[in-house]
């Protein structure tokens, strides 16, 4: 069954860098079939998108990024490890969330049906 | 890029239907049929249980039902359950392919 799993540090300083990675453990990240995205979640508040990141072995790490969150957020890919990553900049209280990884399907149908667990990032000092 | 609108709350008791509605554009609800909705419990990972405006995952209870129209897409729940109370969200792929929530809808089960 595939899992996908968040991992990183809870806890991240103003001003710095926040950090995640997702693995997929299905081993289906350079396949080419998948969009895989990230998107957060603040305590008692909605879901926001933040980007997702698309690649195959032609195609290797289209984004598409939250225009609100555009000038500080990288995803990137590494299809060896079967990992992809988030890093946020310059983060504020305003970023402390539950951030999840979730994937679609490329060119079939719209959803995200498979999501990891969340793992939750506080920003403080 | 603006959120969804989506109705804070809607409640009803067992057995009965509710619909929660997901008001969007023409740049993302109306212009496509890329819109799926999830279903979150307190403490958990949202859920699939619509893709593409009327499509249901396996394993997702035919109870479940989607349909759009214009800008609006909607959700609807027949014969509810105390297991539907939760978050539900619509979500939409736009045209300039990002994606897009709604602020989400708080189901209760009286």
């Amino acid at each position: 069954q595939v899992q996908l799993q968040e991992s990183g540090p809870g806890l991240v300083k103003p001003s710095q860098t926040l950090s995640l990675t997702c693995t997929d453990s299905g081993g289906s990240m350079g396949s080419g079939s998948y969009y895989w995205s990230w998107i957060r979640q603040p305590a008692g508040k909605g879901l926001e998108w933040i980007g997702h990141i698309y690649t195959s072995g032609y195609a290797s790490g289209s984004t598409k990024y939250n225009p609100s969150l555009k000038s500080r957020v990288t995803i990137s890919v590494d299809t060896s490890k079967n990992q992809f990553s988030l890093n946020l900049s310059s983060v504020t209280a305003a970023d402390t969330a539950v951030y999840y990884c979730a994937r679609f399907p490329k060119g079939t149908y719209y959803g995200m049906d498979v999501w990891g667990q969340g793992t939750t990032v506080t920003v403080s000092s | 890029q603006s959120a969804l609108t989506q109705t804070a709350s809607v409640s009803g008791s067992p057995g009965q239907s509710i619909t929660i509605s997901c008001t969007g554009t023409s740049s993302d609800v109306g212009g496509n049929n890329y819109v799926s909705w999830y279903q979150q419990h307190p403490g958990k990972a949202p859920k699939l249980m619509i893709y593409d405006v009327t499509n249901r995952p396996s394993g997702v209870s035919n109870r479940f039902s989607g349909s759009k129209s214009g800008n609006t897409a909607s959700l609807t729940i027949s014969g509810l359950q105390a297991e539907d109370e939760a978050d539900y969200y619509c979500s939409s792929y736009t045209s300039s392919s990002t994606q897009v929530f709604g602020g989400g809808t708080k189901l209760t089960v009286l």
